[in-house]
C-alpha cells in the first residue's frame, strides 16, 4: 500500500492562484490516474478533476490538475480564486485493488 | 438522476456489529461500477472502506479487512456493510457511493449519498 500527503492547510487571496500538493509515498504518481475531490462543510464530497487532469461536469476552467513525476506528486491549482472555493479538498488514487485518500487540505481564500 | 441513500442506525454498542444499507435509485445497481463504503470520522479525513461488484465481488481497505463485510442485494438494488467488533474509533460519516469504471478501468467517486453519522457509545 502506499499514502498520499497532502498539506494540512493552505490560505490564498481572491483572485489570486493556489496550488495543492498530493505526494506519492511509494510506487509512481504517474502508474495511475488521480482524482481531486471537494468538499464543503455537511456535504458529501464531489468530483472536481479525475483521471489526473480532466474536469469533471460543471468545474470551471480555473481547475486544473497535474503531476509531477520528479516529486512524484499530482497537483491541483486554482486559479482567480473565489470566496466560494473555500473548502476542503481531497486527492485519491489507487493501487491494485485499493483505493486511498490523502489526508485533505482546507483551502481558505481570504 | 441517480441517487443513494444510507440507513441510519445511530448509536451503536462497543464490542457490537455495525450495520449500513445503501438504497439506490434512479438506476441499477447492476450496472458495470462498483459500489463503495467511504466513513469520515469527525472533523478528519476520508477512509475508503471497501467496494462491490453486483456480481458480489469485494475488495476491502486492509487495515479493516479483518472485521468488513459488504454484500449486494440486486432484487432491492442495495448494497450493505457490516462492520464487527466496534469501538469509539468506528464512529464516523459513512457513506455509501458509486465508483464509476469505464473501458474496464477505475474512474472516479460520481454520485454519494448524503452521509450517516454512526456512534458507537454504550
Amino acid at each position: 500500500n502506499f499514502l498520499l500527503t497532502q498539506p494540512h492547510s493552505v490560505s490564498e487571496s481572491p483572485g489570486k492562484k493556489v496550488t495543492i500538493s498530493c505526494t506519492r509515498s511509494s510506487g509512481s504518481i504517474a502508474s495511475n490516474y488521480v482524482q481531486w475531490y471537494q468538499q464543503r462543510p455537511g456535504s458529501a464530497p464531489t468530483t472536481m478533476i479525475f483521471e489526473t487532469n480532466q474536469r469533471a461536469s460543471g468545474v470551471p476552467d480555473r481547475f486544473s490538475g497535474s503531476i509531477d513525476s520528479s516529486s512524484n506528486s499530482a497537483s491541483l491549482t486554482i486559479s482567480g480564486l473565489k470566496t466560494e472555493d473555500e473548502a476542503d479538498y481531497y486527492c485519491q488514487s489507487y493501487d491494485n485493488n485499493n483505493r486511498v485518500f490523502g489526508g485533505g487540505t482546507k483551502l481558505t481564500v481570504l | 438522476q441517480l441517487q443513494l441513500q444510507e440507513s441510519s442506525p445511530g448509536l451503536v454498542k462497543p464490542s457490537e456489529t455495525l450495520s449500513l444499507i445503501c438504497t439506490v435509485s434512479g438506476g441499477s445497481i447492476s450496472s458495470s461500477n462498483y459500489w463503495v463504503w467511504i466513513r469520515q470520522t469527525p472533523g478528519t479525513g476520508l477512509e475508503w472502506i471497501g467496494s462491490i461488484y453486483y456480481s458480489g465481488s469485494t475488495n476491502y481497505n486492509p487495515s479493516l479487512k479483518s472485521r468488513v463485510t459488504m454484500s449486494v442485494d440486486t432484487s432491492k438494488n442495495q448494497f450493505s456493510l457490516k462492520v464487527r467488533s466496534v469501538s469509539a474509533a468506528d464512529t464516523a460519516i459513512y457513506y455509501c457511493a458509486r465508483e464509476k469504471w469505464e473501458l474496464l478501468r477505475f474512474v472516479h467517486f460520481d454520485n454519494w449519498g448524503h452521509g450517516t453519522l454512526v456512534t458507537v457509545s454504550s
